[in-house]
């Protein structure tokens, strides 16, 4: 079993939906969370970070995280079609300079 | 304020050369870290360097693959006696340091073995 799992889609939505992107993890080791963003052809792009369960909102982004059902989310209102990419989870084991381990990505549409 | 710096952005390689590819960290940014993305799977950790040392090369294949992260210059991963499956795109990143977990990429090299 990977220790990060994501579908990786493509999840396909018209412009406005609002759009949840996950990811599960097995080991409780992990304390920090990231969402990246990735175009075609491109450097994946931080888009939020957290350390502790809750949720954390940045405009439109919203990330969730649940510690003790091991499951994170990242949430898209009123998509866009700039929001097309694949998209990245990325967890941490709780040193601040360590390893990202990646979830495979969610390749997300929105079409007009 | 210039971001991570890769370059080549492409390289072309015969199987049995060398490959080189370089990464200049965001200003202020003293961690680097190298991973791999294969086609249809996600980005694979390779190596953790600090100025002129490796802290965790858990990731890195143990044969043919080299890091380095000099105190001048760029962070250079060498790949020697290149195969087939090292085609990949090879990703930067480089962190602050003290009490900062966030990483920040760069646009990658794409290198393609032939």
């Amino acid at each position: 079993q990977k220790e990060v799992e994501q579908d990786p889609g493509p999840l396909s939505v018209p412009e406005g939906a609002i759009v949840s992107l996950n990811c599960t993890y097995s080991n409780s080791a992990f304390q920090y969370f990231m969402w990246y963003r990735q175009y075609s052809r491109k450097g994946p792009e931080l888009l939020m970070y957290t350390y502790s369960s809750g949720n954390k909102e940045d405009g439109r982004f919203t990330a969730q995280v649940d510690k003790s059902s091991k499951y994170i989310s990242l949430f898209i209102r009123d998509s866009q079609p700039s929001d097309s990419a694949t998209y990245l989870c990325a967890l941490n084991k709780g040193s601040t300079l360590g390893r990202l381990y990646f979830g495979r990505g969610t390749q997300l549409t929105v079409w007009p | 304020n210039a971001g991570v710096m890769q370059n080549p952005r492409h390289l072309v390689r015969r199987r049995g050369q060398e490959a080189r590819l370089r990464c200049s960290p965001m200003k202020g940014h003293s961690h680097v870290y190298w991973y791999r993305q294969l086609p249809e799977e996600g980005l694979k950790f390779m190596v953790y360097l600090q100025k002129e040392n490796i802290i965790d090369e858990s990731g890195m294949p143990k044969e043919r693959f080299s890091a380095e992260f000099p105190k001048e210059g760029p962070s250079i991963l060498r790949i020697q006696q290149v195969v087939r499956g090292d085609s990949a795109a090879y990703f930067c990143a480089s962190s602050p340091g003290q009490d900062s977990y966030e990483q920040y990429f760069g646009p990658g090299t794409r290198l393609t073995v032939t």
